[in-house]
């Protein structure tokens, strides 16, 4: 079956520092990944995706290469803000799932000025 | 901006009592899902509908809860009777999916329940 294991938080990080994330993965088949953020009294929304292996995909300064060779997806972050303080969730659509998210469990960071 | 829309956004209530969430989703949008976030077991897919016809609810215990879809642009999870363990956040989520397709689910604010 599918599942998604993720590092655990929470994560206190100073503001302009590198963030990661870890995440990896089982599925059948080939899954599509995301990453979704959760900013506090607010639904998910979508951070970057990956459809394919080696797919690169980032937003807001965010990045995640899919690994297929490590069934891994980390989030990476050159110099974080304040502002991205949230709850970050790993997702799994497996191959066979049709349309079907498994998340992680979500990392919380908080970022210091 | 196209939104998902959940009615009520906050809802407290007593054990016993019935309590029904709505959910609007995106305009062409063919699935639909439920899910329940707590601390505990963070967050668990409850229900999910393509084209309005339920596909997965599994994940929702059936003795007490309900999911429908009267029609393409609404969605209703029904708790009868709710129990204090209910207690959650409940979003709703819609995307478009197909066979070999998997695009972005929009999730909306979620209705915090509270049962006492």
């Amino acid at each position: 079956g599918n599942s998604v294991t993720q590092m655990e938080g929470p994560v206190t990080l100073s503001e302009e520092a590198f963030l990661t994330i870890n995440c990896t993965y089982t599925a059948t088949g080939y899954p599509s990944l995301f990453w979704y953020v959760q900013y506090p009294g607010e639904g998910l929304q979508l951070l970057l995706k990956a459809t394919k292996a080696d797919d690169k995909g980032s937003n807001k300064g965010f990045e995640a290469t899919y690994r297929k060779e490590t069934t891994s997806f980390h989030l990476e972050k050159g110099s974080v803000q304040v502002s991205d303080s949230a709850v970050y969730f790993c997702a799994n659509a497996g191959g066979t799932s049709y349309g079907k998210l498994t998340f992680g469990q979500g990392t919380i960071l908080t970022v210091h000025p | 901006d196209a939104r998902v829309t959940q009615t009520p956004r906050h809802k407290v209530t007593e054990m016993g009592q019935e309590v029904t969430m709505r959910c609007q989703p995106i305009l062409g949008h063919n699935t639909v899902f439920w899910y329940r976030q707590t601390m505990m077991q963070g967050l668990e897919l409850l229900a999910y509908f393509r084209n309005r016809a339920p596909l997965d609810d599994s994940g929702m215990p059936k003795d007490r809860f309900s999911a429908e879809m009267p029609d393409a642009t609404l969605a209703t999870l029904k708790i009868q009777p709710s129990e204090p363990r209910d207690s959650a956040v409940y979003f709703c989520a819609s995307g478009h999916t197909g066979q070999g397709r998997v695009d972005t689910q929009y999730f909306g604010p979620g209705t915090r329940l509270t049962v006492l």
